[in-house]
């Protein structure tokens, strides 16, 4: 149980388009979801807090007009970068919670975006 | 404030064993262990929660020293399948609905 899909798996587009990354919960409602980047070799970054039904909590740096971040429904949030420019370029992973109260986060494949 | 890991990297050969450390300089609520294969997600290892607690599971197991902030991942008889980037996530906020990730230790084990 407790499975999270991300799509696309990977993504290459133009300098200056818009990308959206989806992230499912397939088998159960996660009410926070979580979106990471991670740029080769380092750590994962926490980018912002995504609750279902309200706005997301960006980390500070995180530009929220950038990186709009949509929690729709109890098993979707999407993440979509605006305006995407080549240091954009990352792995970004999704990481939702189970329920309240847990502490497990389970971690999406992540999308490989390319900006050329 | 990122949690510091030491080593950053390590090469065991199989059946060796290996620590890795996750230092904090804030207070923790709980401690995270992930395994990260090059190029995927991470796989969730186990948590440790306030009250100094050591866990284990198979040859993988963890302590954690809330005075001191520390945490440490200790890895016995390591296999092919260990290699792999190890994070510690930190609880800072006492909801663990949020981690601060450390800054890794890449593992290789050889034959």
């Amino acid at each position: 149980g407790a499975v999270v899909s991300q799509h696309p798996s990977w993504v290459i587009c133009k300098s200056g388009t818009s990308v959206k990354i989806e992230c499912r919960s397939l088998d159960f409602q996660a009410t926070t979801m979580f979106w990471y980047r991670q740029f080769p070799k380092q750590s994962l970054m926490l980018m912002a807090t995504s609750n279902e039904g309200s706005k997301a909590t960006y980390e500070q740096g995180v530009e929220k007009d950038k990186f709009l971040i949509n929690h729709a429904s109890l098993t979707l949030s999407t993440l979509t970068v605006t305006s995407a420019h080549p240091e954009d370029s990352s792995f970004y992973i999704c990481s939702a919670l189970t329920g309240i109260g847990t502490y497990e986060q389970y971690f999406g494949p992540g999308t490989r975006l390319t900006v050329t | 404030q990122q949690p510091v890991q030491s080593p950053q990297a390590v090469i065991l050969r199989e059946g060796e064993d290996a620590v890795i450390n996750c230092s904090s300089s804030k207070a923790l609520y709980s401690v995270h262990w992930y395994r990260q294969k090059h190029g995927e997600a991470p796989v969730f290892l186990m948590i440790l929660l306030k009250g100094g607690e050591q866990k284990g599971h198979d040859k993988i197991s963890a302590s954690f020293n809330e005075k001191k902030q520390q945490s440490s991942l200790y890895l016995t008889a390591s296999q092919l399948s260990y290699s792999g980037t190890y994070f510690c996530g930190t609880d800072l906020t006492g909801t663990a609905s949020k981690l601060t990730f450390g800054t890794g230790t890449r593992l290789q084990v050889t034959l």
